[in-house]
């Protein structure tokens, strides 16, 4: 159980577009979720966090309008990154709380590869 | 807030020998949670194990445990019997009870299993 998925697992879009990266859970329900981004080589870095029906947390540093994120329902949240340009290439990474069993574990999805051009 | 700091970039060790990855914290809090993570080249995260501040046993999970010495704010990983599947960045994870469940990484320790 607690498995997170991740869609799409890569993407390549212009710069300028803007792309868009589900984080779901699959079989369980999800109070909380988290955005990451990681560099090569390098550790996650959180961008924000996310509770169901409400607005998204940021990190410092992490611009709101640049990085929408939407956790609209318990398994389902999304990351827009708008108006990519070539320094939003990087590696996603969502992960997911489900509370269901107070163990303080977040679940991880597989990551998203995001290559802008 | 909370720092995790891990010393060792790198580390390589011999197929079936014991290797040691060091963690150190620092924090102010007193119920926590501490964790290694495992990416391994799919990139997918994989919990390795965990502790709960409050626990004065180290944790273990068959080959892999942990020495927890929560004066000392130290929290390393031992892998015994090591395997080539257990190459992969390592990271060292801080939660405090009242985050929300809120993770702060250390920088990451790659290990290389050698045959």
């Amino acid at each position: 159980g607690a498995v997170v998925s991740q869609h799409p697992s890569r993407v390549i879009c212009k710069s300028g577009t803007s792309v868009k990266i589900e984080c779901r859970s699959l079989d369980f329900q999800a109070t909380t979720m988290f955005w990451y981004r990681q560099f090569p080589k390098q550790s996650l870095m959180l961008m924000a966090t996310s509770n169901e029906g409400s607005k998204a947390t940021y990190e410092q540093g992490v611009e709101k309008d640049k990085f929408l994120i939407n956790h609209a329902s318990l398994t389902l949240s999304t990351l827009t990154v708008t108006s990519a340009h070539p320094e939003d290439s990087s590696f996603y990474i969502c992960s997911a709380d489900s509370h269901r069993d107070l163990s303080y574990e977040q679940y991880f999805g597989p990551g998203t590869r995001l290559t802008v051009t | 807030a909370q720092t995790v700091t891990q010393s060792q970039p790198e580390m390589s060790v011999q197929e079936a020998e014991t290797v040691t990855l060091s963690c150190t914290y620092d924090t102010s809090e007193s119920n926590y949670y501490l964790f290694w993570y495992k990416q391994p080249p799919s990139r997918q995260m994989i919990l390795v194990i965990r502790q709960e501040a409050y626990k004065q046993q180290n944790a273990t999970e068959n080959r892999f445990s942990v020495n927890f010495q929560k004066a000392a704010k130290s929290f390393s990983l031992k892998i015994s019997d090591s395997q080539l599947g257990d190459t992969a960045m390592y990271f060292c994870a801080f939660m405090k009870e009242t985050s929300g469940s809120r993770l702060t990484f250390g920088e990451g320790t790659q290990l290389t299993v050698n045959p």
